[in-house]
């Protein structure tokens, strides 16, 4: 199967300060990409959705480097609310792989 | 808003009974999923569907069978539940290709 790499951590970042990962995946006909927020004991949402030039949502930033098949998230000025799971979304045809996620804790 | 919504969020059922884990979505979507998610595991793909009467077998199937008799509406059945098959169960549909949109999850357990 091919498969989507996170580094679970957890991410333990200070109020205020930017925390970024990267996700690798295995398929390079993949087309779309996105990241998912999940908080705990709740269902995964869209945070955004990944484009080849890259895009930026308010605090959040996703790069898409093909060449090396990973993606990035940055999110900049964290605040508590941003704690949660962040997962990365490969699109595999009629079908999404998803990896397991990266913890992000922010620290008052 | 894409609206996703489960039977019931939390469920626990005893050792050999069928279990019946309805989902409804209300956006057209042609393509429609069933997870289970379970610490460590991250979400695994039970099955899928891409049109009414359509199902394609995920990456464990094996316990698990779905039924897609309308485009609206993807149920999960576990013909004979297991204690193995606890776990929190999450829906999600989509249109080809696109993100998916998932429910609120039910909480199986199974004593």
């Amino acid at each position: 199967r091919k498969e989507v790499e996170q580094d679970p951590g957890p991410f333990n970042v200070p109020e205020g300060a930017t925390v970024a990962f990267n996700c690798t995946y295995s398929n390079s006909a993949s087309q779309s990409f996105f990241w998912y927020r999940q908080d705990c004991r709740k269902e995964p949402k869209l945070l955004m959705s990944v484009y080849s030039s890259g895009n930026e949502d308010g605090r959040f930033t996703a790069q898409l480097n093909r060449a090396s098949q990973y993606i990035s998230l940055l999110i900049r000025d964290s605040k508590l609310s941003d704690s949660a799971t962040y997962l990365c979304v490969v699109n595999e045809g009629n079908r999404l792989a998803f990896g397991k996620g990266n913890q992000v804790v922010v620290i008052p | 808003d894409v609206k996703v919504t489960q039977s019931s969020r939390y469920l626990v059922k005893r050792t050999g009974e069928k279990v019946f884990l309805e989902c409804v979505q209300d956006m057209d979507h042609e393509n429609m999923f069933w997870y289970r998610q379970d610490p460590g595991l991250g979400l695994r793909l039970i099955y899928f569907s891409y049109d009414v009467k359509m199902k394609e077998k995920g990456d464990i199937p094996e316990g698990y069978s779905v039924s897609r008799e309308k485009k609206e509406r993807f149920s999960l059945i576990l013909e004979s539940a297991s204690t193995n098959q606890t776990s929190m169960y999450l829906c999600a549909s989509s249109l080809p290709g696109s993100e998916q949109y998932f429910g609120p999850g039910t909480r199986l357990t199974v004593t």
